[in-house]
């Protein structure tokens, strides 16, 4: 089953609006943290924001903020003021439990794409 | 800010050859990941390393190895190349998960990648 779903392959966004792209999770482990990711052309992963399941506020990076649901189980992402250079991959991650294995898992990636 | 280093970025390699990918971890970072992403998919974890020791285990062929070295740098090793094996090979590095204060402690931070491309 898959653990992390992203239901939008392709997001189209005006420069300077905002967009919220979809992320839900599936886990039965209380302990887990929430990652996303940019993937630009050029390949490298960028790390953007992280939510941890016991977080109590939703996290906040610059433009960047997570509206995250854990009674419905999601962590949106959402990018305020679009610029031409958030145009990317987006990755959603879960890393579950505390020590062990530490190993993310991603979901299929969401393509934005900021328009002039 | 220091950031993982990969060596080498680009690899290009016929089939049935051997390849060596490196990665040099973040200062003070124990643990080191890899992960293969495949054209147009999503990365797929390999195997990680805490303090040397294997500490998972992913869908890496048997062809391949890993080992983590005193200095924490890790070294994917591709035996009978495969075209299939063709992707880019991410390493990523973290401090000890669970043990740190801040709550980005266990952020897994990714270097820029190896392409692999198998002819």
């Amino acid at each position: 089953a898959q653990k992390i779903t992203q239901t939008q392959p392709g997001m189209f966004v005006q420069e300077k609006e905002a967009v919220t792209l979809d992320c839900t999770y599936d886990t039965s482990d209380p302990s887990y943290g929430l990652f996303w990711y940019k993937q630009p052309s050029s390949g490298e992963m960028i790390f953007l924001i992280y939510q941890g399941s016991y977080d109590q506020q939703n996290a906040t990076e610059g433009r960047y903020s997570l509206n995250f649901q854990k009674a419905r189980k999601s962590a949106n992402l959402v990018i305020s003021a679009s610029q031409l250079g958030d145009s990317a991959m987006y990755f959603c991650a879960m890393r579950e439990g505390v020590g062990g294995s530490e190993k993310l898992v991603f979901g299929k990636g969401t393509k934005l794409t900021v328009n002039p | 800010a220091a950031g993982v280093i990969q060596s080498p970025r680009h690899l290009i390699k016929e089939k049935r050859e051997t390849a060596t990918l490196k990665c040099y971890p973040i200062p003070r970072h124990d643990t080191v990941y890899w992960y293969q992403q495949g054209p147009g998919q999503d990365p797929q974890f390999l195997i990680s390393f805490y303090e040397k020791m294997q500490s998972d285990k992913g869908s890496i062929p048997d062809r391949f190895s890993a080992q983590q070295f005193s200095d924490y740098h890790s070294e994917l090793n591709m035996s009978s190349l495969e075209l299939g094996d063709s992707a880019l090979y991410f390493c990523a590095s973290s401090r000890t998960p669970g043990t740190s204060g801040s709550r980005r402690s266990d952020t897994q931070y990714f270097g820029p990648g190896t392409r692999l491309t198998v002819l």
